[in-house]
């Protein structure tokens, strides 16, 4: 079965400064689908970047990259130059290889400091 | 577009009854998804459909039932509600895979359902 492990409840990050948070994950297919996403106060959920299990380079947009390393089954997120507004719930998912099913993670609280 | 809009955005149920969560998206998505989120447990997958008339049983679907008549709707029925059922409930979906690469899925506003 899969499985999404976020061990990191919360996690505090100076402004301006960056941050990981990490993910592992669990699966026997080998074409899978891995995600973050974004969860402010207010409650949406936010699309921030994904990694196919085939591609050769870490993915990246903007202030955030995949740290992917998949002999060790991470896909950890890279947030550089941390905002006050980076401060949410981040979540991790993966996606089965027929793209039926995503499963999260628990989450990881994120506190950016002035 | 309005993406993904689901109703209502709260709602107080007596343990018992029943109800309709509604999900529509008008983005022409084959895939559409209902999770649960409870605090420490992240989203959990209740039932998802691949296409119209379509449906399957994601890890949590005990209590809940869906259908899918049209590409557009997915809504989740809640047959007796239970205090167990309090939780944050969002809907979403996506394009199927694309050259092989899958694609983000689009979440609703989610409805905030207590069962007292």
């Amino acid at each position: 079965a899969q499985k999404i492990t976020q061990t990191q409840p919360g996690m505090f990050v100076q402004e301006k400064e960056a941050v990981t948070l990490d993910c592992t994950y669990d699966t026997s297919d080998p074409s899978y689908g891995l995600f973050w996403y974004k969860q402010p106060s207010s409650g949406e959920m936010i699309f921030l970047i994904y990694q196919g299990s085939y591609d050769q380079q870490n993915a990246t947009e903007g202030r955030y990259s995949l740290n992917f390393q998949k002999a060790r089954k991470s896909a950890n997120l890279v947030i550089s130059a941390s905002q006050l507004g980076d401060s949410a719930m981040y979540f991790c998912a993966m996606r089965d290889p027929g793209g039926f099913k995503t499963i999260f993670g628990a989450g990881t609280r994120l506190f950016v400091k002035a | 577009n309005a993406g993904v809009t689901q109703t209502p955005k709260f709602q107080v149920l007596k343990t018992g009854q029943s109800m309709t969560l509604q999900c529509a998206q008008d983005m022409n998505h084959e895939y559409m998804s209902w999770y649960r989120q409870d605090p420490g447990m992240g989203l959990r997958l209740i039932h998802y459909s691949v296409g119209a008339g379509i449906t399957d049983q994601g890890e949590v679907p005990n209590g809940y039932n869906v259908s899918r008549s049209t590409t557009e709707d997915f809504p989740l029925r809640l047959l007796s509600a239970a205090p167990s059922q309090t939780s944050v409930y969002f809907c979403a979906s996506s394009y199927s895979m694309d050259g092989g690469r899958s694609t983000e899925a689009f979440f609703g506003q989610g409805t905030r359902l207590t069962v007292v």
